[in-house]
């Protein structure tokens, strides 16, 4: 399977500290996103960063990609209770379109 | 935009009834994804069209599943008939070839 797993399974830090997520994943890819989802409501698109790019950055958002150990991490700087969600990594194959989600990180930020 | 609508937000129903979900995609996005959530297994892709067309349906599980994208801005996802083991969160997602956007989610309880 192409899917990746997220690790921790489950966060909980306080607000202003800083979040990390990881996600392995098993095969080849062309690109790797990662998704926020809020309690009941459908994913939401952070960013995406490709097979050739080693770090990327969105706003309080900073992704790494590391190809040779399969692997991708999630930064989130300055947490906020707003932050609070379960995040998805999503990985390609190689010659499709097609994302395959991990398990997620559910992430609490207390306030 | 109004985004990825899909309908109904809700469905309880029977074991051995039909259920249709319905999905209006974002105009001009030509991949159209059928996803199915639930705790047990994460999310799980069923099938995705193309211009239409369903490029890989490999993910559906079982022949009492099927889905068609008749036109650019519409798509169902049937299950016939249903069982409870169906009971899921199944969302779309479209999207014209970077970040999906994914619709709401229809929560399906089969009793």
């Amino acid at each position: 399977s192409q899917q990746g797993e997220e690790d921790p399974q489950a966060l909980s830090i306080q607000e202003g500290e800083n979040a990390t997520m990881n996600c392995s994943y098993k095969t080849s890819i062309n690109n790797l996103q990662w998704y926020r989802q809020n309690s009941g409501r459908g994913l939401v698109h952070l960013i995406l960063i490709r097979s050739n790019e080693r770090e990327k950055h969105s706003g309080r958002l900073r992704v790494t990609l590391d190809t040779s150990k399969k692997s991708s991490s999630l930064l989130i700087t300055a947490s906020r209770a707003a932050d609070t969600a379960s995040y998805f990594c999503a990985t390609d194959k190689n010659t499709g379109n097609q994302f395959y989600f991990g398990t997620g990180t559910s992430l609490t930020v207390i306030p | 935009d109004a985004g990825v609508i899909q309908s109904p937000r809700h469905e309880v129903t029977e074991m051995g009834q039909e259920v249709t979900l319905r999905c209006k995609p974002i105009s001009g996005h030509d991949y159209l994804f059928w996803y199915r959530q639930t705790m047990m297994r994460g999310l799980e892709l069923l099938i995705y069209f193309n211009n239409n067309v369903p490029i890989d349906d490999s993910g559906m599980p079982e022949d009492r599943f099927s889905a068609k994208m008749p036109n650019a801005s519409f798509s169902t996802l049937k299950i016939q008939p249903s069982e409870p083991r169906d009971s899921a969160v199944y969302f779309c997602a479209s999207t014209q070839g970077t970040g999906y956007t994914f619709g709401s989610g229809t929560r399906l309880t089969v009793v």
